[in-house]
C-alpha cells in the first residue's frame, strides 16, 4: 500500500542552521506530496506542496523537490529560526484518493 | 468564522461514557474529513463526507465510532463506551473539491484532545 516515512525526530539545531528533514514515500503511481506544519497550539497548515515530479514547492523559506527516481520529498531550509519550532509532517494524496496518507511527523526544535 | 473550528477543544471523560465532537467547515467547503492523532504518531484517517455522497467510513476504528454531516456543513463525531486507547487529539479538516474531482487543499481545525480516564 501507500506509506510515507520520515525521519525520526526530534531534531534540534541552533538558530541560523541549516535544515533538512527527510521524507520518502511508496505508491503504486504518482501522488501529489505535502508538507504540513503544526506549531505549538495550533492547528495543521499547509507548508509547501508539489503535484508532479520535479516540482519544487516553496514556501518561508522552506523548500522541498519532488524526486520520482529516489521516491523522495526532503524539506530544507538555509537558515533556521528559532520560530520555525514545531511539527513537521510529509503527507501525500493519490489523484484517484481523498485520503491523506501521513508520515508520523518529525519535532524541530531550534535553540536560540 | 474564517477557518475550521472544533469544540470543545479540550474532553475528559470516564470509561465507558459517550462523547459527541463538533467540526464547523470552512463556508462552502463541500469535503470534510476527521482524523485521528495519537500521541508520537501521524494522522490517521477516519472518515470522509463530500456533498450527498455517501460517507467513506472505511477509516472508523470500531462500531462505537460514527459521525454525521447534517445540512452538508456541520459535522458530529461520536464515540460511544469510550475506552482509554480512544485518547487522542481529534481533528477536523475541510476542502473545495473540483468540478473533476480533484481536491483542493484541506484545511485544518485546531483540533479536540480527548482523554479517556
Amino acid at each position: 500500500g501507500n506509506s510515507v516515512t520520515q525521519m525520526e525526530g526530534p531534531v534540534t539545531l541552533s538558530e541560523e542552521a541549516f535544515l533538512t528533514i527527510n521524507c520518502t514515500y511508496t505508491a503504486t503511481g504518482y501522488p501529489s506530496l505535502f508538507w504540513y506544519v503544526q506549531y505549538p497550539g495550533e492547528g495543521l497548515q499547509l507548508l509547501l506542496k508539489a503535484t508532479k515530479a520535479d516540482d519544487k514547492g516553496s514556501n518561508k523559506g522552506f523548500e522541498a523537490t519532488y524526486r520520482k527516481e529516489t521516491t523522495s520529498f526532503h524539506l530544507e531550509k538555509g537558515s533556521v529560526q528559532v520560530s520555525d519550532s514545531a511539527v513537521y509532517f510529509c503527507a501525500l494524496i493519490m489523484d484517484s484518493n481523498y485520503q491523506l496518507i501521513w508520515g508520523a511527523g518529525t519535532k524541530l526544535i531550534i535553540k536560540p | 468564522g474564517a477557518g475550521v473550528s472544533q469544540s470543545p477543544s479540550n474532553k475528559v471523560t470516564e470509561k465507558g461514557k459517550d462523547v459527541e465532537l463538533r467540526c464547523d467547515p470552512i463556508s462552502g467547503h463541500t469535503a470534510l474529513y476527521w482524523y485521528r492523532q495519537s500521541l508520537g504518531q501521524g494522522l490517521e484517517f477516519l472518515i470522509y463526507f463530500q456533498g450527498n455522497s455517501a460517507p467513506d467510513k472505511s477509516g472508523l476504528p470500531s462500531d462505537r465510532f460514527s459521525a454525521e454531516r447534517t445540512g452538508g456543513s456541520v459535522s458530529t463525531l461520536t464515540i460511544q463506551r469510550t475506552q482509554q486507547e480512544d485518547s487522542a487529539v481529534y481533528l477536523c479538516a475541510s476542502s473545495l473539491v473540483h468540478s473533476s474531482g480533484g481536491l483542493y487543499e484541506q484545511f485544518f481545525g485546531p483540533g479536540t484532545r480527548l482523554t479517556v480516564l
